[in-house]
């Protein structure tokens, strides 16, 4: 099956830093990726559509300024969340949906740590 | 509007069945299923686009009712590997995409 990793695993920050994490798709190319924000015990959240070459679709509440995404390539799109706060703190995973397919490839998501 | 789904949890012992609901007061373009097992992340399962649809692989299916307002996902003969929460939602991307609240799923030896 297809493998997507998310770099890194984990982290843990100060508040105030900004953290850039990483999803790239490892077997084939994607112009679309997907960025999810889970707190615990809670459901999915969609942050935003990636989109190759072009800007982020972002959904309804979440703050682009502070999510930033940038998709440059076919295989590699990055989340930074900037100037962190505890609140931040969550479990990231980004999905790629290949050209012509609905299906979607979780990466292993990132642990985002905000002290 | 999040899709509702039911139960919100249920036990099983291994080789029993279950049937997971997700309903949504307005049709759905499509519905998504999604497993996730504890501290992993969600795994896709299967997409279901046609009102009428049944679909799927091995032991589970889902269906998709006329209206596209309800799917059923139907885990038959369940395996300790069925354990973890299952979520339901429309296709994202849709700049309000809301999943279902998930329904936990134990299945025991």
């Amino acid at each position: 099956g297809a493998v997507v990793s998310q770099h890194p695993s984990w982290v843990i920050c100060k508040s105030g830093t900004s953290v850039k994490i990483e999803c790239r798709s490892l077997d084939f190319q994607a112009t679309t990726m997907f960025w999810y924000r889970q707190f615990p015990k809670q459901s999915l959240m969609l942050m935003a559509t990636s989109n190759e070459g072009s800007k982020a679709t972002y959904e309804q509440g979440v703050e682009k300024d502070k999510f930033l995404i940038n998709h440059a390539s076919l295989t590699l799109s990055t989340l930074t969340v900037t100037s962190a706060h505890p609140e931040d703190s969550s479990f990231y995973i980004c999905s790629v949906r290949p050209s012509r397919t609905d299906t979607q490839y979780f990466g292993p998501g990132t642990r985002l740590t905000v002290l | 509007q999040q899709p509702v789904q039911s139960p919100q949890a249920v036990i099983l012992r291994e080789g029993e069945d279950a049937v997971i609901n997700c309903s949504s007061s307005k049709a759905l373009y499509s519905v998504h299923w999604y497993r996730q097992k504890h501290g992993e992340a969600p795994v896709f399962l299967m997409i279901l686009l046609k009102g009428g649809e049944q679909k799927g692989h091995e032991k589970i299916s889902a269906s998709f009712n006329e209206k596209k307002q309800q799917s059923s996902l139907y885990l038959t003969a369940s395996q300790l590997s069925y354990s973890g929460t299952y979520f339901c939602g429309p296709p994202p991307g849709g700049f309000k995409t809301i999943f279902g609240a998930g329904t936990r799923l134990f299945v025991k030896a």
